[in-house]
Parts: C-alpha cells; sequence; structure tokens
C-alpha cells in the first residue's frame, strides 16, 4: 500500500527563522513525482514546490527547498526566511500514475 | 491565465437529497481530478477525468459520480447524501492524466449536510 507519513502535526517558527517540516513515504512505484502544498485558512491549496523521483537534485522555489532522499523515501520541505504569510497547513503529496496520495498535514504557526 | 474555479462555493442539503458540484479546469487542462477533504479522514482521492472518460477511481461507494464534458469541465454529483458526506470538496486540474503532473486546486466546495 502506498503510505504519507508527516510526523509533525504542529510547528511553530519565528519570522525571518528557519524551518523543516518532514515527510516520509511507501510505495513500490519507480515513476512518481512529490509534491508539498500548503492550505491557508482559505482552503484554496497552493502548489509550493514540486520534486521528480528520478532526479537526485533536491528542487528549489525561492524560499522553499527540499531534502529528497530516495532511498529512505524521505521528502523534507525547508523554509527559509520564514514569513508570517507561510503560516498555514503543509501537505506532503507523492503523485503517481493514477493519483496524489496526501499526508495528514503539518500546521505551520510562525511568530512574530 | 484564469485559474481553477469551482461552482457553488457553499452548498447546504438535508439527508437522502442529492448535489451537484462543478468544476471548470484551467484553460487547455484536459484532466480533473476530484478529492474529498474532511477532519477525520484527511484528504482523500475520488476520481479523474481525462477527455472524458474517466480513468481512475478512489475507494468510494457508487453514490459518488462525475463526469466530464468536451470542454474539459467536469461536474461531481453525489446522490442519497448522507451526514458523513459533509466534506470540502476539492477539484484539481492538469495538462495531463494521472498524478505524476502538477495539479492546480480549485477553491473547493463546502458541502454541509444535515
Amino acid at each position: 500500500a502506498q503510505t504519507v507519513t508527516q510526523s509533525q502535526p504542529e510547528m511553530s517558527v519565528q519570522e525571518a527563522e528557519t524551518v523543516t517540516l518532514s515527510c516520509t513515504y511507501d510505495t513500490s512505484e519507480s515513476d512518481y513525482y512529490l509534491f508539498w502544498y500548503k492550505q491557508p485558512p482559505s482552503r484554496q491549496m497552493i502548489l509550493v514546490i514540486r520534486q521528480e523521483a528520478y532526479k537526485q537534485q533536491n528542487a528549489t522555489e525561492n524560499r522553499f527547498s527540499v531534502n529528497f532522499q530516495k532511498a529512505a523515501k524521505s521528502f523534507s520541505l525547508k523554509i527559509s526566511d520564514s514569513q508570517l504569510g507561510d503560516a498555514a497547513m503543509y501537505f506532503c503529496a507523492p503523485g503517481y500514475t493514477d493519483k496524489l496520495i496526501f499526508g495528514t498535514g503539518t500546521r505551520l504557526q510562525v511568530f512574530p | 491565465k484564469a485559474g481553477v474555479t469551482q461552482t457553488p462555493r457553499y452548498l447546504i442539503k438535508t439527508r437522502g437529497q442529492q448535489v451537484t458540484l462543478s468544476c471548470s479546469p484551467i484553460s487547455g487542462h484536459r484532466s480533473v481530478s476530484w478529492y474529498q477533504q474532511t477532519p477525520g479522514q484527511g484528504l482523500q482521492f475520488l476520481f479523474e477525468y481525462f477527455s472524458e472518460t474517466q480513468r481512475n477511481k478512489g475507494n468510494f461507494p457508487g453514490r459518488f459520480s462525475g463526469r466530464q464534458f468536451s470542454n474539459s469541465r467536469s461536474e461531481m454529483n453525489v446522490s442519497t447524501l448522507e451526514l458523513g458526506d459533509s466534506a470540502l470538496y476539492l477539484c484539481a486540474s492538469s495538462l495531463t492524466t494521472g498524478a505524476t503532473d502538477t495539479q492546480y486546486f480549485g477553491p473547493g466546495t463546502r458541502l454541509t449536510v444535515l
């Protein structure tokens, strides 16, 4: 079975600091992609970053970067220079040939 | 480009009724996927349509159905509503079928079943 584990239900960070959200997954698929989405209070699901599983280089998108360890099936998200607008639920989601499988989410609070 | 739109944004129904939700994908996107989000079960995949054909289906009862039109707009129908169907229903569009392509989400339809 394909599973996703986000072991941190809640995290907090001070403005301008760095925080890392963890995600592990289990799959026997060879063709997949990995996504992080954020869901602010508006409930709109917003793409944060995407990683192709066949690429060894970690994806980066401005202040957001991932640490992808394929053998360990680990896909963590690092947010640098945190901003108040980063406060949201963050979902890790492996994408397979048929569907996205979402983790349970990590609620990130950002303090001034 | 306009994003994914969903109508209506909010719905209140009673048990036993049926409901239809609509999703318009980003222009040029041919795949529409539907997800249900509840506090208890989290985000779960319902089904995906690509070029008017259902390509993939999640583990939901037959009361949940959908279709896609030639302009890629999709509708989702839930018949004989149950209290447990209260949820946020999200649709997402992408260029190609499956979830290895980036999916862009709409704002969701909040369904409340009384």
